[in-house]
Formats: structure tokens, sequence, C-alpha cells
């Protein structure tokens, strides 16, 4: 199965920094998927096919990738964006998760 | 709009099955197919398997031989059933939308005497 490699595991930003994290994959994906995680809460879908905003998903959030190497972006941090973030394939079965990225406000 | 409602119990004995319903609205169950996950602290998000549209299944290798998905569509139901269950299969489970794009509220499950 494909193995999913997220860096950093734990990050911090303050308000209006950049933020870039980001996904290895073991082998070649066509895609990336992207999900926020809140303590307590579900896993929402939040970049889907590497690049595509999930609905209510703000602009300032953005994917990019291919092959091996993928990232999610935040031009401007904001304090709403803290959650840990899960990176995730399915163009080799078995879909699989990569191990968060937990992103902090200072 | 699309939601997935699970319900099952939270305490399983070793040795003994989990079974949990979970129950969409906002779409149909002839057209989607539906996944399920679980979240533990020292293995992270998995993959378990996904009943298709038709009625089909996928398992992941290594939950195939103790998994099982079955699903009514009259009643918008998909059920999940893990065959002994031990400790380290004390996760959060949850059911997902096709492309993972709902869901559910998660069960915590937890496996203990």
């Amino acid at each position: 199965q494909i193995v999913l490699t997220q860096s950093p595991a734990i990050m911090s930003a303050s308000p209006g920094e950049k933020v870039t994290m980001t996904c290895s994959a073991s082998s070649s994906v066509s895609y990336m998927h992207w999900y926020q995680q809140k303590s307590g809460t579900s896993p929402k879908r939040w970049i889907y096919d590497t690049s595509k905003l999930a609905s209510g998903v703000p602009a300032r959030f953005s994917g990019s990738g291919s092959g091996t190497s993928y990232s999610l972006t935040i031009s401007s941090m904001e304090a709403e964006d803290a959650a840990t973030y899960y990176c995730q394939q399915w163009s080799s079965n078995p879909p699989t998760f990569g191990g968060g990225t937990k992103l902090e406000i200072k | 709009q699309v939601q997935l409602k699970q319900s099952g119990p939270g305490l399983v004995q070793p040795s003994q099955s989990l079974s949990i319903t979970c129950t969409v609205s906002g779409f149909s169950l002839t057209s989607y197919g539906v996944h399920w996950v679980r979240q533990s602290p020292g293995k992270g998000l998995e993959w378990l398997g996904v009943i298709w549209s038709g009625g089909s299944t996928d398992y992941n290798a290594a939950f195939i031989s103790r998994l099982s998905i079955s699903k009514d569509n009259s009643k918008s139901q998909v059920f999940f059933k893990m065959n002994s269950l031990q400790a380290n299969d004390t996760a959060i489970y949850y059911c997902a939308s096709h492309s993972f794009a709902y869901w559910g509220q998660g069960t915590l499950v937890t496996v203990s005497a």
C-alpha cells in the first residue's frame, strides 16, 4: 500500500503568516486530498483532487503538487485555521492517509 | 443536505463483534457508495472498507477475514460488522460518503472486559 508521510508533524504560525505543509507519497499518485480535523470532531474534506477547495473553504487555502510530492498552503494564517490536516490518496487500493500535521496558532 | 448518522455500542467485550449502523440522508445508496474509516491514537486514520452503489464491497486486506459491510437501500442504511475485536481495535469508527465528502459523527468504540 502507498505510505503518505506528512511534514512537519507539528507547526505553529502567527496570524497573517504564510503556512505550507507537505505530503510525500511512497509511490506516484494521481491526486491528493486533504482533510481538516478539529479536536472532538469528524474530519472534513478540505481540498480534493489536489487543488479543488471543498465547499465553504476559504480562498486563502490552496493545494498543489504531482507525482509523489504534494502541499497545502495557507496564504495568511487565521486563528480558525488551527487544526490537524491529513492528506489522503485513493489512486491505489487501499486508500491511505498521512499521519497528519497539527497546526497551532502562535 | 447530506447527513450520515451513526448508531452503535460504545463498549465491546474482547473477542466479541462490533455492529454499527450508518443512516444516510440527502443522497441515495443506489447512486453512491459509503466508506468506513477508523481513527486511533496509535495508527491514525485507517480505511476499512466500502460498499458501492451496486452492493459490491472492497475491504482492506488487513481486515478482510473479520469485516462485513452490507446495506438496505430502502432504509438508507449501511451496516458495519467487525468480528473478534481486541484491545487494539479501540478507536473511533466513521462512515463517510462517496469521495469522503461527508462524514458521520463517529462512534467511539472501547474494547474492554
